[in-house]
């Protein structure tokens, strides 16, 4: 059985901050992987992708994937009000499909 | 460009009935993706297809079917609804399949009764 792990949270975090969000999966032979954010009655928005190890920045957010360790995170640097929200981590085990973690529900406290 | 959409965007229906979901992929993506999600839950993998032929299926019974149009429009169906089917059903559209970026349409929310 092929998993998604994430700590379910809340996770608190001050305006300005970084906020660590992490994901671990369970097999070695996992091509790609994903960062959502999905607002509370909306859908999940793609806001990372990273394929190989190492660490990946899109402006205030960075992608950091150890595929020896099984883990992938999202740091989010200077938080904003505008960051809480469910962060879902998906991840492609080289089939049809993304398999999604439960989400960690974060908020940034002003 | 237009982003992936689906309709309707809430829908009631009752115990028994059957109900058609429809998604439109973003222009230039020939895959679609069908995921279901519960409150508090990650989306659960339902469906994909690609150039109108089914590619995967996840653990759903029978009661849900799909399929891709020739305009890599898609439509989800699913026959003598349950209480447990209520759920936002996600559409997404990918250019080629699930390892690369997948875009979620808004959803739709079914409510059974």
């Amino acid at each position: 059985q092929k998993e998604v792990e994430q700590n379910s949270g809340p996770l608190s975090v001050p305006e300005g901050a970084i906020a660590s969000l992490n994901c671990t999966y369970s097999d070695r032979v996992s091509q790609s992987f994903f960062w959502y954010r999905q607002y509370s009655g909306k859908s999940p928005e793609l806001i990372m992708s990273i394929y190989s190890n190492g660490d990946k920045e899109d402006g205030r957010f960075t992608a950091q994937l150890n595929k020896a360790s099984q883990y992938v995170s999202l740091l989010i640097r200077d938080s904003q009000p505008s960051d809480s929200a469910t962060y879902l981590c998906a991840v492609n085990f080289g089939n049809e499909k993304l398999t999604f973690g439960t989400g960690t529900r974060l908020t940034i406290i002003p | 460009d237009a982003g992936v959409t689906q309709s309707p965007t809430h829908l009631i229906k009752t115990r028994g009935q059957q109900v058609t979901l429809r998604c439109s992929p973003i222009s230039g993506h020939k895959s679609v993706s069908w995921y279901q999600q519960v409150l508090g839950q990650g989306p659960q993998f339902i469906f994909q297809y690609y150039e109108k032929e089914e590619r995967g299926r996840g653990n759903f019974p029978d009661r849900f079917s799909a399929r891709q149009f020739p305009n890599y429009s898609s439509e989800l169906n699913v026959n003598a609804l349950l209480l447990g089917d209520s759920a936002l059903y996600l559409c997404a559209s990918s250019l080629t399949g699930a390892s690369y970026e997948q875009y979620f349409g808004p959803g739709t929310r079914l409510t059974v009764t």
